[in-house]
């Protein structure tokens, strides 16, 4: 498996509290993204970063903001968390230093918000 | 806009026999990849296979094989000699050729069931 840890597996947070999620990759890989996965919708992207402190919005990045000041870690952070951002977040990296290489996945964070 | 479309919410199949889920997408791209991934109960995703949309050649990974038609915009996946452990939710996912191949879009999923 690819070297990826999330962190926390889980997490129960009230609205309107900010909430931080953390991927953490010993791969070295330069592509770093953050999904969510919901049922009925698959998985959707809400932000990817091309290198540290490179950032990029992706479909569904409403009241989230991530940051990335080293390569190896990926934080996206819920301002203040409401109940729709109930969900399971994945980070995933490419499997490689080129743009064109398979994703690999994380084990996810399962985020509710009650 | 690019979409991807699981038509088959929930499947089942018997051991050892084969099974075939389907995928259709919607671009008007001209490279692109696809792939297939499988999510079992663990909840961690998995890939199974990858198509490059230039590639006429299907993909195929041991067990698993790929219908590429593109003129058609399809990319079923086909399971053979079906075994336990297949049971997960399969995603079949769409990335433009040139981006990131993280930046993917996927369809809602297939459910599949593998029956002893």
């Amino acid at each position: 498996d690819a070297g990826i840890t999330q962190s926390p597996r889980h997490k129960v947070t009230e609205t309107g509290t900010p909430v931080t999620l953390r991927c953490h990759q010993t791969e070295n890989h330069r592509y770093m993204y953050w999904y969510r996965q919901d049922p009925g919708h698959g998985l959707r992207l809400i932000h990817y970063s091309y290198g540290v402190k490179d950032t990029d919005k992706g479909e569904v990045s409403d009241g989230y903001s991530v940051s990335r000041s080293k390569t190896e870690d990926f934080l996206l952070t819920l301002e203040s968390a409401t109940s729709s951002q109930t969900s399971v977040y994945f980070c995933a990296i490419s499997g490689g230093q080129g743009k064109n290489s398979p994703l690999h996945f994380g084990n996810g964070t399962r985020l509710t918000v009650t | 806009a690019q979409t991807v479309t699981q038509s088959q919410p929930e499947m089942s199949v018997q051991e050892a026999e084969t099974v075939t889920l389907s995928c259709t997408y919607d671009t008007s791209e001209n490279n692109y990849y696809l792939f297939w991934y499988k999510q079992p109960p663990s909840r961690q995703m998995i890939l199974v296979i990858r198509q490059e949309a230039y590639k006429q050649q299907n993909a195929t990974e041991n067990r698993f094989s790929v219908n590429f038609q593109k003129a058609a915009k399809s990319f079923s996946l086909k399971i053979s000699d079906s075994q336990l452990g297949d049971t997960a939710m399969y995603f079949c996912a769409f990335s433009p050729h040139g981006g990131s191949q993280g930046n993917l879009i996927f369809g809602k999923g297939t459910k599949l069931s593998v029956k002893p």
